[in-house]
């Protein structure tokens, strides 16, 4: 089946380490989306790739970095840097052909910081 | 960055009632994206918009798509406990390149 895949469901980190959060799609896709979801609140921003080998910022880029070397895979690493890392995660797909760019999302990744 | 005010926050209704949530911004958008999210899940797509003024069912569900571009709105008919849950809306904009943009939600709880 095709889909959106996030692993792990939960994460624990201890502060000052590094953690990558994983996301693959099979959808073919040209376009991931990393967001950030705080309790109560709707969701910004990390990153996003519209192709293979580029990605560009989004509203709360600062102490995360991605890669997108795979069409497939954009992993997100969360850095020591991140004040405040503890959230829920979701990565998103979507064709990204012209207007027509429905997003589909993975079931999140509970990262805490202990 | 852009942004996109949703109203409601939160609902309270009772089972049978409709509920009726919507988006506005100050940008124009390409793409209207109504979502529904459950505690601790991924969104789910219910309606895609497309066109302005473009006005879509999906079951129960019915959204438009503002004719300025900068809203859209989403009504739920004779609601059930199954619609309980965080109800999102996002627009797509392109500025350089194309991305998504999404309200704060809309908390929908129903009391049966």
């Amino acid at each position: 089946d095709g889909g959106i895949t996030q692993s792990p469901k939960y994460l624990f980190r201890k502060e000052g380490q590094n953690v990558t959060l994983s996301c693959e799609q099979n959808l073919n896709h040209d376009a991931m989306y990393w967001y950030r979801q705080d309790p109560g609140q709707g969701l910004r921003l990390i990153y996003y790739s519209q192709i293979v080998n580029d990605f560009q910022k989004g509203d709360i880029a600062e102490g995360y970095s991605v890669s997108r070397e795979k069409k497939e895979s954009f992993p997100l690493t969360v850095t020591s840097a991140q004040k405040n890392p503890t959230a829920f995660y979701l990565c998103a797909s979507s064709i990204d052909r012209g207007s027509l760019s429905e997003a589909f999302f993975g079931q999140g990744t509970r990262l805490t910081v202990v | 960055g852009q942004q996109l005010n949703q109203s409601p926050q939160s609902m309270f209704i009772q089972e049978g009632e409709d509920v009726s949530m919507n988006c506005t911004s100050s940008s124009i958008f390409n793409t209207w994206l109504w979502y529904k999210q459950e505690p601790g899940e991924g969104p789910v797509l219910l309606i895609a918009l497309y066109k302005a003024g473009e006005l879509t069912s999906n079951g129960r569900l019915t959204a438009q798509f503002g004719i300025t571009r900068k809203d859209s709105f989403l009504n739920i008919s004779a609601s059930i406990p199954s619609d309980v849950g965080i109800y999102f809306c996002a627009g797509e904009i392109i500025q350089g390149a194309q991305k998504l943009v999404f309200g704060q939600g809309t908390r929908l709880t129903i009391n049966p």
